[in-house]
């Protein structure tokens, strides 16, 4: 099993819609998550960090962290099309600062 | 304030030449991390530095690869007899002791 993992394809919404991406991660033990935007050719941003069970919103953004379930997604509501980017989660792993990244989640917002 | 900074940009080398990387953390940063993303690839963890404390080296691939950092701030990445291989995106980031990492721009290493 991969530590972290995001399985959806690109995601196509329509400008204004609801975008949900989801990521599951292989220790149960991982304290801190966050998620990450990259735009194509540019670095990693960090647009949200969660760390206990429940919702935290952010502007347009909400996390939501499960650790039964061991898993973490995020809400992007009212799309614009400047939200068109890959997603990564990450994960603190084994109670150490390193970070491990899912693959990414390609988001498409259409006009 | 100032970012995470990271030279140079772009570096194109040939096969079996040396490189360094080197990366400027936020100032106040305490810990500082290199990690690696190769095209279609996810991101890959190199190299951990937390203050004074031995780093963790557990992600680097191979003793081609080192990294130092100097007064617990500025780090440079080394990477001996370069391979093709080791084409990447390499990316630098920092945190407080134990928190939210920001990553500079990343230096684009091609090996031809």
């Amino acid at each position: 099993q991969k530590e972290v993992e995001q399985n959806s394809g690109p995601l196509s919404v329509p400008e204004g819609a609801i975008a949900s991406l989801n990521c599951t991660y292989s220790d149960r033990g991982s304290q801190s998550f966050f998620w990450y935007r990259q735009y194509s050719g540019k670095s990693p941003e960090l647009i949200m960090s969660i760390y206990s069970n429940g919702d935290k919103e952010d502007g347009r953004f909400t996390a939501q962290l499960n650790k039964a379930s061991q898993y973490v997604s995020l809400l992007i509501r009212d799309s614009q099309p400047s939200d068109s980017a890959t997603y990564l989660c990450a994960v603190n792993m084994y109670g150490n600062n390193r970070l491990a990244f899912g693959k990414g989640n390609q988001v498409v917002v259409i006009p | 304030g100032a970012g995470v900074s990271q030279s140079p940009s772009n570096k194109v080398t040939e096969k079996g030449k040396d490189v360094e990387l080197r990366c400027d953390p936020i100032s106040g940063h305490t810990a500082l991390y290199w990690y690696r993303q190769s095209l279609g690839q996810g991101l890959e963890f190199l190299i951990y530095f937390q203050g004074n404390s031995a780093p963790d080296k557990s992600g680097l691939p191979s003793d081609r690869f080192s990294a130092e950092r100097t007064g617990g701030s500025v780090s440079t990445l080394t990477i001996q007899r370069t391979q093709q291989e080791d084409s990447a995106v390499y990316l630098c980031a920092s945190s407080l002791v134990s928190g939210e990492q920001y990553f500079g721009p990343g230096t684009r290493l091609t090996v031809t």
